[in-house]
Formats: C-alpha cells, structure tokens, sequence
C-alpha cells in the first residue's frame, strides 16, 4: 500500500545548529505535504506545508522543500533552539486521504 | 475560534470493557479524522468521517468503529478492550478530505489495565 517514509527516527543537534528530517512517499497523486509538531502531552500541529506546485517554501527558521520527480521532501530548521525540541511529523495527502511518516524525536542539545 | 476538543482526556479501562471518545471538530470542518498513537509507531490511521459518512477507513479490526453526528461531532468506540489497545487516540479536524490542513486535538490517553 502507499506509505511515507520519515529519516531519522531520531536526531540529536546542538543548540544554534540546523537540523534536516528527511522524508520519501510512494503516491503519485500526492499533492499536499503538511508538516507537524508535537510537543510533550499535546497533540500534533501544524507548523508548515507544501503544495506539490511549489518547490520550496520558508517561514522564519523553517523551511521546507519537495522534489516531486524523486517524491522526497524534507523539513529544514536553522538556528535550532531548545524549544524546537519535540517529534515531527511529516505527511503526504492526495485528494482523498494523508498518510503520516512515523515521526522523527529532535533533542537539542545545549 | 475554538479548536478541537476531545473528551474525556484520560481513561482507565479494564480488558473485556467497551469505551467511547468523543471529539468535537473546529466549526465549520466536516471532515474528522481518528489516529491510534503509540511509542514507535507514529500516527496509525483508523478512520475518517466526512458530513456523517465514513470516507476511509485504515487496518484496525472491527472491534474499533465510529460515527459522525449532522453537526460534525464524532464518536469512536472500542469494544473488548484489549491491553494493546493501550493508546493516545487522536481527533483532527478539516474542513475537507484530503490536501487541507488538519488540526488535532489533545487526544484521549487511553489505559487497559
């Protein structure tokens, strides 16, 4: 069946450093790749998507980017700070259904 | 605008026993969506209500089923629990299928003992 793919399961970066979670989907017909953030006892939230007719996107120290032709895309965070520390949580969606990635724990260290 | 509200958030049941959670979607989403969460194994899908019709529905047993009210209000109960199903549920809501954003709740930490 159609599944995501989400590297690392976990990742541990020094505080100010970036860090890169990298995930591959195997559905053509995605289209939209939200990302999300879970902090301990909370569920899941929104920080950034993208549209499949769209190759990079950036929000302040977020930034995502997708390659359609190889069906990667990947989270980028730089400046990393304590409070980045959380799972995330990639997504891929057609026009019927989002499938999760199975998260990636990012520790900061200070 | 409020977010979505799922109750009650904490539950202890004994293996054999049934449970309902409720989840209350942002208003004006129609679309809401059930994921069983556990250590390791990230968001596994269970279904999906879209204006009272399941839509999608993952690779869960019978045992695990839901509806959706006319005023988007949804229920999932579980029957015969089992200690497995030892779980955080979560609800999000959208207001549609697919390619839109999808608000979680706080989700239900559901324990068998």
């Amino acid at each position: 069946g159609e599944n995501v793919e989400q590297h690392p399961s976990t990742l541990s970066v020094q505080e100010g450093d970036s860090a890169v979670i990298k995930c591959t989907y195997s559905d053509s017909a995605s289209n939209y790749f939200p990302w999300y953030k879970q902090e301990l006892g909370k569920g899941p939230q929104l920080i950034i998507d993208i549209r499949s007719n769209v190759g990079e996107k950036k929000d302040q120290r977020i930034a995502v980017t997708l390659n359609k032709t190889a069906k990667h895309f990947s989270l980028h965070i730089t400046e990393t700070q304590p409070e980045d520390s959380a799972v995330y949580f990639c997504a891929a969606s057609t026009d019927d259904k989002i499938i999760f990635g199975k998260g990636t724990r990012l520790h900061i260290l200070p | 605008k409020a977010g979505v509200t799922q109750t009650p958030r904490y539950l202890i049941k004994t293996r054999g026993q049934q449970v309902t959670l409720s989840c209350s979607p942002i208003s004006g989403h129609r679309s809401v969506s059930w994921y069983q969460q556990t250590p390791g194994q990230g968001l596994q899908f269970l279904f999906e209500y879209f204006s009272e019709t399941q839509r999608n529905k993952g690779n869960f047993p019978g045992r695990f089923s839901g509806r959706q009210f006319s005023n988007s209000r949804s229920e999932m109960n579980v029957s015969t629990l089992e200690l497995g199903d030892s779980a955080l549920y979560l609800c999000a809501s959208s207001p549609q299928t697919g390619r839109a954003e999808a608000f979680f709740g706080q989700g239900t930490r559901l324990t068998v003992v």
